[in-house]
C-alpha cells in the first residue's frame, strides 16, 4: 500500500540533545511538509519542500532543521535550540502545485516527542 | 502573516443534532480544503472547494465556499458518534503554503 511512514511513534529527548524524526513516502509525491501540533493550536508549519534538494521555512522553523536528499525522504531534526519541543509532529506529502495551488495533503501517523 | 479564523473552537452536540463549523479569511482565496482528524489520529483530506459559491455534499456533510471566496463552512446533518473529531479548514493562496485553521473539535453524546 502507498503511504507515509513516520518513525518512531514515540520519542523521548534529554535536555540538550538533538533528535531526528523520520518521514518516508512511497506515493511519488514531489512536495513534503512538517507540522507541529499542540493542543488548541491546530497545525503549524515548520518546513516544507516542493522538490528534492530544496526546502523553505514555515511559520515556526526556529530550532528545527531538515534535509531533502531523496524524493521519498524528509527527515526533521529537533535541535537543542528548540526550547519547548514537546509536541505531536506530523509529516505530510502531496503532488506538486498545480497552477500555483497547493494540492491535498496525505499525512503520516505522527511522532509524539517528549522531554525527559 | 495570513491567518485563517475557524469557529467555534469546540462544539458538543447530542447525537442527531446538526453541527456547523465556519472558516474565515481576510483575503480572497484560490481554493479551500477541509480535513478531519479523529482522536489520536492524523488529519485526513475530505474535500477541496474551488469555485465561488460552490456547494458540495458527501452524505451528511455539506461544504460551502462563499461568493467572495473568503469564507467556507462545513455542515453535518444529524450527527453520529462516528463524526467526533477535529475538523480543519486549510486555505490556499497561490504561491504560498497551505494555511490551516486551528480547527473545531466536535464531541457527540448518544
Amino acid at each position: 500500500d502507498g503511504g507515509i511512514t513516520q518513525s518512531p511513534k514515540y520519542l523521548f529527548r534529554k535536555e540538550g540533545q538533538n533528535v531526528t524524526l523520520s518521514c518516508e513516502q512511497n506515493l511519488n509525491h514531489d512536495a513534503m511538509y512538517w507540522y507541529r501540533q499542540d493542543p488548541g493550536q491546530g497545525l503549524r508549519l515548520i518546513y516544507y519542500s516542493q522538490i528534492v534538494n530544496d526546502f523553505q521555512k514555515g511559520d515556526i522553523a526556529e530550532g528545527y532543521s531538515v534535509s531533502r536528499e531523496k524524493k521519498e525522504s524528509f527527515p526533521l531534526t529537533v535541535t537543542s535550540a528548540q526550547k519547548n519541543p514537546t509536541a505531536f509532529y506530523l509529516c505530510a506529502s502531496s503532488i506538486g502545485r498545480i497552477g500555483g495551488d497547493n494540492q491535498p495533503q496525505h499525512f503520516g501517523d505522527g511522532t509524539r516527542l517528549s522531554i525527559l | 502573516g495570513q491567518q485563517v479564523m475557524q469557529i467555534p473552537q469546540y462544539q458538543h452536540v447530542q447525537e442527531g443534532e446538526d453541527f456547523t463549523t465556519y472558516c474565515n479569511s481576510s483575503t480572497t482565496l484560490s481554493n479551500i480544503q477541509w480535513y478531519k482528524q479523529r482522536p489520536g489520529g492524523h488529519p485526513v483530506f475530505l474535500i477541496q472547494l474551488v469555485k465561488s459559491g460552490e456547494v458540495k455534499k458527501q452524505k451528511r456533510l455539506t461544504f460551502q465556499f462563499g461568493e467572495a471566496k473568503k469564507n467556507s463552512s462545513l455542515h453535518i446533518t444529524a450527527t453520529q458518534t462516528t463524526d467526533v473529531g477535529t475538523y480543519f479548514c486549510a486555505a490556499n493562496q497561490a504561491g504560498t503554503a497551505l494555511i490551516f485553521g486551528k480547527g473545531t473539535t466536535l464531541s457527540v453524546s448518544s
